[in-house]
């Protein structure tokens, strides 16, 4: 049984560019979030896709945004790349019914330059 | 706003002895508390949770208590193994899908 994955595991970017990350939940799997770590830092919430919509979303700018497709799988853009967005991005992915356990995958590792 | 603190970054503990990492937060509106466990390029892995109707969940060598009153909670790890060596996270919700995290507390287990 896959568990989460992401792709791809290290990007380096310059800024002003944008980029494009991917994730793909866990067998079984509806709903997917994503959190940015800085750092030293603990994971913060971007925000999470259930049926294609963004149910919810923390406090990131709208150059933070993201898609859900049909199998489930997610993707998350950022445009207008800053020097702050260098962090690893975690997806995680969980069932909808209930306050379900958020499974993490191992995360894209972003260097803005 | 910092709503879940882990105010020790780091802890030593010989093998086979007891581990108790903690966690702090002030919203009281959070009823379901986890921790994970993280090694360096990976994600992090659950490792437990605890809904706020319990004070304490047990899996094997690892333990969650939650105090409500305190808005505290610990996780003990017996006996600790050198392989439990890690960053730990603890994080809460409030029923909104998205999780707080803490800071994380380093634990190195000695041999």
């Amino acid at each position: 049984d896959a568990g989460v994955t992401q792709s791809p595991t290290h990007l380096i970017k310059t800024r002003g560019q944008q980029v494009t990350l991917r994730c793909s939940p866990k067998s079984g799997h509806d709903t997917v979030s994503w959190y940015q770590q800085a750092l030293g830092q603990g994971p913060q919430f971007i925000f999470q896709y259930y049926e294609e919509e963004e149910r919810q979303r923390g406090n990131f700018p709208d150059r933070f945004s993201g898609h859900q497709f049909p199998n489930y799988s997610s993707e998350l853009n950022v445009n207008a790349l800053l020097l702050g967005d260098s962090a690893l991005y975690l997806c995680a992915s969980s069932l909808t019914s209930g306050v379900e356990t958020q499974y993490f995958g191992p995360g894209t590792r972003l260097l803005v330059l | 706003d910092q709503q879940v603190k882990q105010n020790s970054p780091s802890l030593s503990v010989q093998e086979g002895r007891i581990s108790i990492l903690n966690c702090d937060y002030t919203n009281s509106m959070f009823d379901y508390f986890l921790w994970y466990k993280k090694y360096p390029a990976e994600g992090p892995t659950f490792l437990i949770s605890i809904s706020s109707i319990k004070d304490k969940n047990e899996d094997g060598r690892f333990t969650v208590f939650l105090n409500k009153s305190a808005k505290h909670l610990s996780l003990h790890i017996v006996p600790s193994q050198p392989g439990d060596s890690a960053v730990y996270f603890c994080a809460a919700s409030s029923g909104t899908y998205k999780y707080i995290f803490g800071t994380g507390t380093r634990l190195k287990v000695l041999a």
